[in-house]
């Protein structure tokens, strides 16, 4: 199994291009989330899914789309992209269970000039 | 909303023992998490207590609660250089469907020789 597979590792944007990062799970989790990692800033939740067909904002939404069409994947969309978006992106799984433990995908580092 | 606070470095000789502090605000029943994050990596759960337990321990790794000061340490006996990671602590709240967790902004701990 290859758990939460993230992709582009790495991609360099020019401000106002728009991007797709997206994140595949072979765990038939319900529950999948990004996040995106600042330096000292820990880990900020932008969108959630509870599953197929449902989303929800996380703290940091703003200049990022989500859809879930699929239990598998969790497209993570950038309009418009700005320097401000410049970061680590981390798309994580979980079970419906409760003790909630996330498995994390290796991220994807995005920087925007 | 919940707030969760970390240092953000800890230096310790190898074969110390290693002290992570975190605090956090939300006061309802909840699940409190350490994950470890190697280097180009994405976060792996290391252990987790419920907010009605004081002590979890497991192998080298012991966790305290104290629910009245709402502070989670982690410690780390017979600390190795393969500990050198940054460590976030999580919440999760249990009210609302206890969907998201809330990171710290993570210690980078640094073991040396």
């Amino acid at each position: 199994n290859a758990g939460v597979t993230q992709t582009p590792k790495f991609r360099i944007l020019k401000i106002g291009q728009s991007m797709t990062l997206q994140c595949t799970q072979d765990m038939n989790h319900n529950y999948m989330y990004w996040y995106r990692q600042d330096p000292g800033m820990g880990l900020k939740l932008i969108y959630y899914s509870v599953g197929a067909g449902i989303t929800d904002k996380g703290e940091v939404p703003n200049g990022y789309n989500v859809s879930r069409s699929t239990t598998e994947d969790f497209p993570l969309r950038l309009e418009l992209a700005a320097p401000s978006q410049t970061s680590v992106y981390f798309c994580a799984t979980r079970t419906g269970g409760n003790t909630g433990e996330l498995f994390f995908g290796e991220g994807s580092r995005l920087t925007v000039l | 909303g919940e707030d969760v606070e970390q240092s953000l470095f800890l230096s310790v000789r190898e074969g110390d023992s290693s002290v992570i502090n975190c605090t956090y605000t939300d006061s309802s029943s909840t699940y409190l998490y350490w994950y470890k994050q190697e280097p180009g990596a994405g976060l792996q759960l290391l252990t987790y207590i419920f907010s009605n337990m004081d002590m979890k321990q497991d192998q080298r790794l012991t966790v305290l609660l104290n629910k009245k000061d709402k502070h989670l340490s982690l410690r780390i006996a017979d600390t190795q250089t393969g500990d050198s990671a940054i460590y976030f602590c999580a919440e999760r709240e249990l009210t609302g469907g206890g969907n998201k967790l809330t990171f710290g902004t993570g210690t980078q701990l640094k073991v040396e020789l």
